[in-house]
């Protein structure tokens, strides 16, 4: 049974750090994984989106990477502002049945 | 990009009553639609996998009599809490895809207070 682990939990950060958010997963029979953030209330917008035949996804200020072996994925923000404060959510889409589970998500909070 | 609407994005109900929730695929058409529910401060967690024109596959613990799922046709799922409680507030979203293999596309989510 896929397992998707989010660390940190929540993460306060100076604005104008660089950070890095991570995900690991159990299962790597993956067929992708994604990266959502989600604000308070709201649903979701998805950030990057990784199949499993790749390594990273970039866009703007975010990198994403996926290392299937290991069962690992980071988030990667540059020069984070306080407008990327939210909830980061890594979700795995499995190849049996192609069921997304999510973590349980890093809640971010960039200070100005 | 593609566009899954939800309708309503909110809702209030009394304890006991039903409420349905609809999860439309507005420029392709879904072949498979996933429910989501989301508990305040706790992740998504998968409810059920409905494919269209084919009774829904519910996860460990879902009640399908007490939340029933329809998917008519290609571009709409409805989800219908039935005799809703208080336990049952919670953050409904829907996702859809083309077909399995393809990228699935979240709506908004519809917020659910039983009071």
């Amino acid at each position: 049974k896929q397992e998707v682990t989010q660390i940190p939990a929540a993460l306060s950060v100076p604005e104008g750090e660089n950070l890095v958010l991570n995900c690991s997963f159990t299962d790597s029979a993956i067929y992708n994984l994604q990266w959502f953030r989600q604000d308070p209330g709201k649903g979701l917008t998805s950030l990057l989106l990784i199949q499993s035949s790749q390594r990273e996804q970039t866009s703007g200020r975010l990198n994403a990477s996926l290392d299937k072996s290991s069962g690992r994925s980071t988030l990667y923000i540059a020069a984070s502002q306080p407008g990327d404060s939210a909830t980061y959510l890594c979700a795995v889409r499995n190849t049996g049945g192609f069921k997304t589970i999510f973590g349980a998500g890093t809640r971010l909070f960039v200070k100005a | 990009g593609a566009v899954v609407s939800q309708h309503p994005s909110w809702v209030i109900c009394k304890s006991g009553t039903s409420v349905k929730i609809e999860c439309r695929s507005l420029d392709f058409q879904a072949t498979t639609m996933f429910w989501y529910r989301q508990f305040p401060k706790q992740s998504l967690m998968l409810m059920a996998t409905s494919n269209e024109g084919s009774k829904a596959t519910y996860e460990q613990g879902v009640e399908k009599d007490k939340f029933l799922i329809n998917h008519a046709s290609l571009t709409l799922s409805t989800l219908t809490v039935t005799s809703a409680h208080p336990e049952d507030s919670s953050f409904y979203i829907c996702s859809a895809t083309e077909g399995l293999e393809e990228t699935q596309y979240f709506g908004p989510g519809t917020r659910l207070l039983v009071l």
